[in-house]
């Protein structure tokens, strides 16, 4: 079966940059067709696309946050890392990973990660 | 704000039925391109509950279905249950965005 679990950081300072890490099982980044994105959720608020990326290393990004993150895969550690910089008290949010349903255009996410809560606050 | 609109709030007694709606524009639900739902219990990460519009995912209550016509779609619940309480979120492609993903505000339904 399909698992996600997200790791990283609770608490980070404005201004340093965020790194999290998706570890997965159940499936394989070097799988056709396969993708991981990162999707967050600010307390009380909506759902956020962050960054997704794909079995053959196309990477995308949320236009409004790109000049602020990486997506990067570790196929060998079925591992996807995402870091975002500059980090500020509006980045406060549940951080989720979460597997693509595969062929789905636009891609939608069939598994998730629990989420991680990280806390930007000096 | 999202290019996809939900209302905030829905609510219906329990055997009632609802239907969340998620208005999009021509550049994403218009285009063609499709809508996915999501449930969210409190607490809890969301759950794919209709992809392409209109299919359940293995293990969803037929209960729930999904459909779209024109710049709109919509999430219909059928014999609401006190369990079906939780945010709903429909999600497309945001072309123009240039955005892969774009989640709606979310809908809040409470079982009265």
């Amino acid at each position: 079966q399909i698992t996600l679990k997200e790791s990283g950081p609770t608490l980070v300072k404005p201004t340093q940059t965020l790194t999290l890490t998706c570890t997965f099982s159940g499936f394989s980044l070097s799988t056709s067709g396969v993708a991981v994105g990162w999707i967050r959720q600010p307390p009380g608020k909506a759902l956020e696309w962050l960054a997704l990326i794909y079995w053959d290393d196309d990477k995308r990004y949320s236009p409004s946050r790109k000049s602020r993150l990486t997506i990067t895969k570790d196929t060998s550690k079925n591992q996807v890392v995402l870091t975002m910089t500059n980090m500020d008290p509006v980045d406060t949010a549940t951080y989720y990973c979460a597997h693509r349903l595969s062929g789905s255009l636009p891609p939608s996410f069939d598994y998730w990660g629990q989420g991680t809560l990280v806390t930007v606050s000096s | 704000q999202s290019v996809l609109t939900q209302p905030p709030s829905v609510s219906g007694a329990p055997g009632q039925r609802v239907t969340i709606s998620c208005t999009g524009s021509s550049s994403n639900i218009g285009a063609g391109y499709d809508v996915h739902w999501y449930q969210q219990l409190p607490g809890t990460a969301p759950k794919l509950l209709i992809y392409a519009n209109s299919n359940r995912p293995s293990g969803v209550p037929d209960r729930f279905s999904g459909s779209k016509s024109g710049t709109s779609a919509s999430l219909a619940i059928t014999g609401l249950q006190a369990e079906d309480e939780a945010d709903y979120y429909c999600q497309s492609y945001g072309s123009s965005l240039s955005a892969d993903v774009v989640f709606g505000g979310g809908t809040k339904l409470t079982v009265l």
